[in-house]
């Protein structure tokens, strides 16, 4: 199972909206409304931060947002601030309790 | 409050064997599906075994399939991890991971605990 494609790093400045894509196959994104994105500072574990595609768990800002079309995902970081900077990685479920990760992306806020 | 607390890493040589545990608390352990995730230094993340709540189904991913053994106790709230024949590439932070109720991601993390293979 090849990892999920994602953009190596995003950048933004404080209060604009990025957006970080994530591409799969039709056998894991495009089949499953299950993708979830975890955000990972230096040094910390994985934190979920959205769930079956757009989902927020309870405590995680409202300014992250998921979506879906195809065989890709996207997370979307509005109002961006300084504690957003960190990892990202985007996870979909492959079938048979199996997962798949994407490559990651570091964001950066300028 | 929920916790995952990894144990038993640690360097080990080429071919060596390492079992790792991770103890639950704060939420009915039996009750939940686990995962073993593990992150090589530097890189991203990578799944590596499922364990269904009761201990009767279980995956793995190709990468460690037939040289990792997942288990766990739900006596005594645990998670394991066995893992044989290690290779320099299995060398990551591993972390263990608590499946949503609902299931199809990861709601809570443990601490991660670093695996070196090398002589």
């Amino acid at each position: 199972q090849s990892a999920l494609t994602q953009p190596a790093s995003v950048s933004g400045s404080p209060g604009q909206s990025i957006t970080i894509s994530c591409t799969g196959t039709s056998g894991d994104v495009g089949s499953y409304n299950y993708v979830s994105w975890y955000q990972q500072h230096p040094g910390k574990a994985p934190k979920l931060m959205i769930y079956d595609v757009s989902n927020r768990p309870s405590g995680v800002s409202n300014r992250f947002s998921g979506s879906k079309s195809g065989n890709t995902a996207s997370l979307t970081i509005s109002g961006l601030q300084a504690e957003d900077e960190a990892d990202y990685y985007c996870s979909s479920y492959t079938g048979s309790s199996t997962y798949v990760f994407g490559t990651g992306t570091k964001v950066t806020v300028l | 409050e929920v916790q995952l607390v990894e144990s038993g890493g640690g360097l080990v040589q080429p071919g060596g064997s390492l079992r790792l545990s991770c103890a639950g608390s704060g939420f009915t352990f039996f009750s939940y599906e686990m995962n073993w995730v593990r992150q090589p230094p530097g890189k991203g993340l990578e799944w590596v075994s499922y364990i269904s709540n009761s201990g009767s189904t279980i995956y793995y991913a190709d990468s460690v399939k037939g040289r990792f053994t997942i288990s766990r106790d739900n006596a005594k709230n645990s998670l394991y991890l066995l893992m044989n024949s290690l290779r320099a590439e299995d060398t990551a932070v591993y972390y263990c991971a608590r499946e949503r109720r609902d299931g199809y991601s990861f709601d809570y993390w443990g601490q991660g605990i670093l695996v070196t293979v090398s002589s």
